[in-house]
């Protein structure tokens, strides 16, 4: 069954520094998410890309973040200067047109 | 503002009975509902979907129904199995590509 690919699974930062997460979504799909989870907390949308832009983008979504799909596989989620409470894990999902969405295993990551 | 509520954190319950969860929602009009299992440490998986104007949806040991009226809806799993223990997540939205609004979840343990 395809999957939703990401990398790393686990990543740690210091406080102040560039990350950028990666994820390959299911290759025929056209529609791109990205959502975190707070440790015990729900699951949380952040953006979704459709057609080489953002279509949504929640609040917590500000400045600090970026999303690209630099080529025809990979969607990326780049955090500029990250934050203690940024620490998450960050799952990407695709979806296809048919029923539900693709989510990956996430990563997770840690700022120190 | 859109609220989400799934019942009680936890749910335990012996081998071979039918767990039965729920989902409540306000302030919104869900186009679709779905219901996602998360194993932990791991991204939703997808189980099942329902449209507003559907009643009732079944797949092998899993039904779920909606309630646009009471704003519910019910996730039940026959025959349970000590390997569906899991956090299972309600989630809602407006379109097939809008974003998904998630529940907290509810943590089930199947009893052998």
């Amino acid at each position: 069954e395809p999957e939703v690919t990401q990398t790393p699974s686990h990543q740690v930062t210091q406080m102040g520094q560039e990350v950028i997460l990666h994820c390959v979504p299911i290759s025929n799909h056209l529609y791109f998410y990205w959502y975190r989870q707070i440790l015990g907390q729900k699951v949380e949308f952040l953006v979704s890309f459709y057609n080489n832009e953002i279509s949504e983008k929640s609040e917590i979504f500000d400045d600090q973040f970026s999303v690209e799909r630099p080529d025809g596989s990979n969607f990326t989620l780049k955090i500029r200067s990250t934050k203690l409470e940024d620490s998450a894990m960050y799952f990407c999902a695709s979806y296809g047109g048919n029923y539900g969405y693709t989510f990956g295993s996430g990563t997770r990551l840690t700022v120190v | 503002s859109q609220k989400i509520e799934q019942n009680s954190e936890a749910l335990n319950i012996q081998e071979g009975k039918t767990a039965t969860l729920t989902c409540n929602y306000t302030n919104y009009s869900p186009a679709y509902l779905q219901w996602y299992r998360q194993d932990p440490g791991r991204g939703p998986v997808f189980l099942l979907l329902i449209r507003e104007n559907e009643k009732e949806k079944r797949k092998e040991r899993l039904k779920v129904t909606f309630d646009t009226t009471l704003k519910q809806s019910l996730f039940h799993i026959t025959a349970s199995q000590p390997a569906d223990s899991a956090t299972y997540l309600c989630a809602l939205d407006r379109g097939a590509t809008n974003k998904l609004i998630f529940g907290t979840g509810t943590l089930l343990a199947v009893q052998p």
